[in-house]
């Protein structure tokens, strides 16, 4: 159990939909990260937040936003819903935002659109 | 570009023998270096990191790798394999520098089986 807790484990929602997932860090950790892991794009980088403050995005759609609240709680929000954004999508947690530092990967949360 | 290329799409190994997982990557400058595992609908677990200093790097459940900077490689090794090792490893790379993120860029994944 590396600490990181996500809800709901899974997801299942019709095209169009919006859908919310919660990350809750590490005790301690600043940083958030989301990721989304498909069987064609593999694991991709979405965004990070730390201590609240958006820090990077990568290939995160326009469709999908996230934020980091004063609890240090992230939650990732996918709204319009196509069938391609069924994925497995991860949330990290980091002591700070160090590039030495290892990011711990919560169970992840299994989004089916159908 | 930052890029890490895991070549196996499967490792098969029989349980005592010694397993090796291979992992180079392609990045601007020093590189930090992970190796997570992924078993069946779990999340991934961290395994061990390059930073700097020595080549060869302990982690966890016996896991070692080892940092080949001429041949841009980390490669994971285990002594003796056992069947619960089976599961899904990722290399990963970050950038030493080079923008503002410390993203984590992901191999595409080995299946390790190892068989009894």
């Amino acid at each position: 159990d590396s600490g990181v807790t996500q809800t709901p484990k899974h997801l299942i929602t019709a095209t169009g939909q919006r859908v919310t997932l919660r990350c809750s860090p590490r005790s301690g950790d600043l940083s958030v990260y989301w990721y989304q892991q498909s069987l064609d794009q593999g694991l991709q980088f979405l965004i990070q937040y730390y201590n609240g403050e958006e820090r990077a995005k990568g290939n995160i759609l326009e469709r999908f936003s996230a934020q980091q609240f004063p609890d240090l709680h992230s939650e990732l929000n996918l709204s319009s819903l196509e069938l391609g954004d069924s994925a497995l999508y991860f949330c990290a947690s980091s002591v700070a935002a160090e590039r030495t530092d290892t990011q711990y990967f919560g169970p992840g949360t299994r989004l089916t659109v159908l | 570009a930052q890029s890490v290329a895991q070549p196996e799409d499967q490792v098969n190994v029989a349980e005592g023998n010694p397993l090796t997982v291979k992992c180079t990557y392609s990045v601007s400058g020093n590189p930090y270096l992970f190796w997570y595992v992924q078993y069946p609908n779990r999340g991934l677990q961290f395994l061990l990191k390059y930073i700097t200093g020595d080549n060869l790097v302990k982690g966890s459940y016996g896991f070692e790798a080892e940092f080949n900077k001429s041949q841009t490689s980390f490669h994971l090794k285990k002594p003796s394999a056992l069947v619960s090792d089976s599961a899904l490893y990722f290399c990963a790379v970050r950038a030493h520098y080079g923008g503002a993120t410390n993203k984590l860029i992901f191999g595409t994944g080995t299946l390790l089986a190892v068989q009894p």
